[in-house]
């Protein structure tokens, strides 16, 4: 049992350039979260997903976009890279049946350091 | 707006000795709250939730509404203790989680 694996780790990539980060998920969560961790920062919530073929914003949606064709399955996408988008970035899901029993217990993968120069 | 206040960014304490760290919060719900670890080279992993008042790990977190609070206790810290704790709140129709800044304890030998 994999729980939420998150492709690649790590990737440098020049201003401009684009990529996609892939979070996959083996539990059959309904919810899925993409943050980016920054020193000082705490997490923030970019965006969402609470089932599949829905996406949503959080709290710093800009310069990314998110797709869920597959339950399993939440990408996050840089169409243009900047240097302020370098950072960890964390991909977590849930239960909705945790949810409704309060137990935010996220899984979380173990990150995508990205570096843009 | 939610807000998560976690007003220390380090804190280091000697084996044995009672630790606190501190979590404020703004809602204007009936709050759900948690606490987060995140160990050296280790994935995020939950700790604590206020709605189950368990002991984690010898870790307690109690709740005051009066004083908008969830500060996490241990009475007698251990070194592999050390490692970066996040209060989150929880918001309750799509689970999203607002984390605190983080604060990073250590626990010196």
């Amino acid at each position: 049992n994999a729980g939420v694996t998150q492709t690649p780790k790590f990737r440098v990539l020049k201003t401009g350039q684009s990529m996609t980060l892939l979070c996959a998920q083996d539990m059959n969560h309904e919810y899925m979260y993409w943050y980016r961790q920054d020193p000082g920062m705490g997490l923030r919530l970019i965006h969402y997903s609470v089932g599949e073929g829905t996406t949503a914003k959080g709290e710093v949606p800009d310069g990314y976009n998110v797709s869920r064709l597959k339950k399993q399955n939440f990408l996050l996408g840089l169409e243009s890279a900047a240097p302020s988008q370098t950072s960890v970035y964390f991909c977590a899901s849930i239960n909705r049946w945790q949810g409704i029993g309060g137990n935010y217990g996220y899984t979380f993968g173990s990150g995508t350091r990205l570096t843009v120069v | 707006a939610q807000r998560v206040t976690q007003p220390e960014k380090l804190l280091s304490v000697f084996k044995g000795a009672p630790v606190e760290l501190k979590c404020n919060y703004s809602y204007s719900g009936s709050p759900e709250l948690f606490w987060y670890v995140q160990y050296s080279r280790q994935r995020l992993q939950l700790l604590l939730r206020h709605i189950s008042r368990e002991s984690i790990k010898g870790f307690t977190a109690d709740l005051n509404k009066g004083e908008t609070s969830f500060h996490l206790k241990k009475p007698f810290a251990q070194e592999e203790d050390s490692a970066m704790y996040y209060c989150a709140l929880g918001e309750g129709s799509n689970y999203k989680l607002t984390f605190g800044k983080g604060t990073l304890l250590t626990v010196n030998p």
